[in-house]
């Protein structure tokens, strides 16, 4: 069974630029997650999906941050304009379904902003 | 933030078990014991969960007090693969809303050769 695909795996971009990262879950996984990771701290959730809806944006800085999860599949992140404190690991997961035991995490994309 | 408290770092000797503990005193009677772990330059991955009966799969055990204020996560083999961060969490394993993972900063474990 394939993993969760993200792409690209490292961004380096200048401040004020924007940015988009890519996700694909595991096929069939109706919920899907996008954490971020600062250095020496743990994930933490930016916005869940439950297919095509937004079920917690709650964490997301939405004057900068948007997400998107068009026919329930694919999901793409994006900063813009990108601050350096925005510089971090990316993590996308998936689940089956809601409040299933295990999420399923990808390699992340990890950004650095100058 | 975090409902866990764990120990920010131990070692253990590569064959010995490996004991992490965790304290989650505030843990209501609807949430679960998930433990997560973070290989270097990885994203989690799921160890084991439970409620208050002591859970064992493939890869672990879980010991969760009868009070269930604090759990352990037991390698039984430590190898030098296991070498990661730890993650212990609590959260409601039902509802209707969000089940996003709060993740503290975990315990970073190091196994010696």
């Amino acid at each position: 069974e394939a993993g969760v695909a993200q792409s690209p795996r490292y961004k380096i971009i200048e401040k004020r630029q924007s940015v988009a990262f890519w996700c694909n879950p595991i096929s069939g996984h109706a919920t899907l997650y996008w954490y971020q990771q600062i250095l020496g701290q743990g994930p933490k959730l930016l916005i869940q999906f439950q297919n095509n809806g937004v079920v917690d944006d709650s964490q997301l800085p939405k004057d900068r941050f948007s997400a998107e999860r068009l026919k329930g599949v694919d999901s793409t992140l994006k900063i813009q304009p990108a601050k350096l404190e925005d510089s971090a690991v990316y993590l996308c997961a998936s689940s089956t379904q809601r409040f299933t035991y295990e999420q399923y995490f990808g390699p992340g994309t990890r950004l650095t902003v100058t | 933030d975090a409902k866990t408290t764990q120990p920010p770092s131990m070692d253990c000797a590569e064959g010995r078990a490996a004991n992490l503990p965790c304290n989650h005193s505030t843990i209501s009677g609807n949430e679960y014991v998930y433990w997560y772990r973070q290989i270097h330059s990885q994203g989690p991955q799921y160890i084991i969960h439970g409620l208050k009966n002591n859970e064992t799969n493939e890869m672990a055990s879980l010991i969760i007090t009868e009070d269930r204020k604090s759990s352990t996560l037991i390698l039984p083999h430590a190898t030098l693969r296991d070498t990661a961060v730890y993650y212990c969490i609590v959260r409601v394993r039902s509802g209707g809303g969000a089940d996003g993972l709060t993740f503290g900063k975990g315990t970073h474990l190091i196994i010696q050769p």
